[in-house]
């Protein structure tokens, strides 16, 4: 079945960018869509069809996608980005939904 | 407002069984497709199941596909997931989550606050 590989983890200072990656076999020609996870809460769609943003969403928030990678990157980081973030797409072969497995940014 | 609330989770025996309930509000539940994703404890997440809106076509993950069970009362704007023959590996918090457009096979816009499975003797 589709794999999508994250880094586990990505550091940044308070006020930098970061790049969170998403790899998969073509995924450049798929949708990619990421959520936001803060411990306790529930899962929050950031960016969908892999570069546009919910109502509500910071526009510091964008991705992109081209050939094996999918990229989400945040502007100007603040404390309160710092959580867990999983990208998905769907598997036209088996019709299921497919996550990565999670990428833990960290804002020193 | 948008909302789905879940409800059912609970600890059960290995090899018993549960039926989740996910009530949605806020929009109008037949014209999207519902999916279940769970998330085993510190871990990441997984889909388990999604629903078309007729609920006429229904899709499972291998790892529950002969065990769980989706669907779907558009009269009363519930998903269920029916989980038999649990095992340890199903203890996780599965949420309820809403597909973004009309389409399917989509984004989850709209996620539910999760209820929680333990399977364990």
């Amino acid at each position: 079945s589709y794999l999508l590989t994250q880094p586990p983890s990505v550091s940044v200072a308070p006020g930098k960018t970061a790049r969170i990656t998403c790899a998969g076999n073509n995924i450049g020609t798929k949708s990619v869509h990421w959520y936001q996870q803060k411990p306790g809460q529930a899962p929050v769609l950031v960016i969908f069809y892999s570069s546009d943003r919910p109502s509500g969403i910071p526009d510091r928030f964008s991705g992109s996608n081209s050939g094996n990678t999918a990229t989400l990157t945040i502007s100007r980081v603040e404390a309160g980005d710092e959580a867990d973030y999983y990208c998905q797409v769907w598997d036209t072969s088996t019709v299921h939904r497919i996550f990565g497995g999670g990428t833990k940014l960290t804002v020193l | 407002e948008v909302q789905l609330v879940e409800s059912g989770g609970d600890l059960v025996q290995p090899g018993g069984s549960l039926r989740l309930s996910c009530v949605a509000s806020g929009f109008t539940f037949s014209n999207f497709a519902m999916s279940w994703v769970r998330q085993a404890p510190g871990k990441g997440m997984e889909w388990v199941s999604a629903i078309s809106g007729s609920g006429g076509n229904t899709y499972y993950a291998d790892s529950v596909k002969g065990r769980f069970t989706i669907s779907r009362d558009n009269s009363k704007t519930t998903v269920f997931l029916q989980l038999n023959s649990l095992r340890a590996e199903d203890t996780a918090i599965y949420y309820c989550a809403k597909d973004l457009t009309l389409g399917g096979h989509d984004a989850f816009d709209i996620w539910g606050q999760g209820t929680m499975v333990s399977v364990s003797s």
